[in-house]
C-alpha cells in the first residue's frame, strides 16, 4: 500500500462546476500538506499549503484537512477551461524539509466548456 | 523575475552516454532538490542539498550524481549506470532544508535510446 493514495483520473467536469480532488493517507505523523498544479509538460505550481488540521481558503480554491480520516481534498468553485491541469498533493511530517516530501500520483483534470 | 531555470527542456541521448541536467535558481534558496516523475507514480526525490559543498542521497539515487559548487546552481548527471534514465526530471529549490513547499522548475524531458 502506498503512503500517499490519490485517484488518477481523468476527471471530466462542466464549466462552472465545484471540483472535488482528494487524498487519502497512512502515516499519522504527516502534519503539513501541500495542494499543486501541473500544467502539460511544465513543473508543479504550488496551490495551497496548511498545517495540521482545519480549512484554508485561497479565491475559488479550500483545502481541507481531516488528521482523523487522514483525508485531504482539494475543493474548486466556478471552474474554468484554464483548471485543466494534474493537480498533486503532497505532504511531509513535523520535521519535514523539501526531503521528506511525500507526493500523490496526481489527479488529471479536465473542465469542459 | 526570480525562478527556476532548467536546460535543456528536452534531450535525446544514445544509450550508453552520460548527459547533465542544468538547474539555476535566483530566489537565493539555500535547498534544492532532483526529481524524477513517470507517469502513474509520484514525484521520487534523486538528491538534495541543503547547503553550497554538501548534497544527500535521495530515495533512488543509483545512476545519478550532482554537484553543488554553488548556491544557485545544482546541475544532475544521468550516468550510462542508470537503467531507465527516460523520464520528465524535476528541479526544486526551498529557502532552507526545513521549510517543505517547494518551487519547482519547468522541468526536462530526457528520452534515451
Amino acid at each position: 500500500q502506498k503512503e500517499v493514495e490519490q485517484d488518477p483520473g481523468p476527471l471530466s467536469v462542466p464549466e462552472g462546476a465545484i471540483v472535488s480532488l482528494n487524498c487519502t493517507y497512512s502515516n499519522s505523523a504527516f502534519q503539513y500538506f501541500m495542494w499543486y498544479r501541473q500544467y502539460s509538460r511544465k513543473g508543479p505550481e504550488l496551490l495551497m499549503y496548511t498545517y495540521s488540521s482545519g480549512n484554508k481558503e485561497d479565491g475559488r480554491f479550500t483545502a481541507q484537512v481531516d488528521k482523523s480520516s487522514k483525508y485531504i481534498s482539494l475543493f474548486i468553485r466556478d471552474s474554468q477551461p484554464s483548471d485543466s491541469a494534474t493537480y498533486l498533493c503532497a505532504m511531509s511530517g513535523l520535521t519535514g524539509g523539501g526531503n521528506k516530501l511525500t507526493f500523490g500520483t496526481g489527479t488529471q483534470l479536465k473542465v469542459e466548456l | 523575475d526570480g525562478g527556476i531555470t532548467q536546460s535543456p527542456k528536452y534531450l535525446f541521448r544514445k544509450e550508453g552516454q552520460n548527459v547533465t541536467l542544468s538547474c539555476e535558481q535566483n530566489l537565493n534558496h539555500d535547498a534544492m532538490y532532483w526529481y524524477r516523475q513517470d507517469p502513474g507514480q509520484g514525484l521520487r526525490l534523486i538528491y538534495y542539498s541543503q547547503i553550497v559543498n554538501d548534497f544527500q542521497k535521495g530515495d533512488i539515487a543509483e545512476g545519478y550524481s550532482v554537484s553543488r559548487e554553488k548556491k544557485e546552481s545544482f546541475p544532475l548527471t544521468v550516468t550510462s549506470a542508470q537503467k531507465n534514465p527516460t523520464a520528465f526530471y524535476l528541479c526544486a529549490s526551498s529557502p532552507t532544508g526545513d521549510e517543505a513547499p517547494l518551487h519547482f522548475g519547468n522541468g526536462t524531458r530526457l528520452t534515451v535510446t
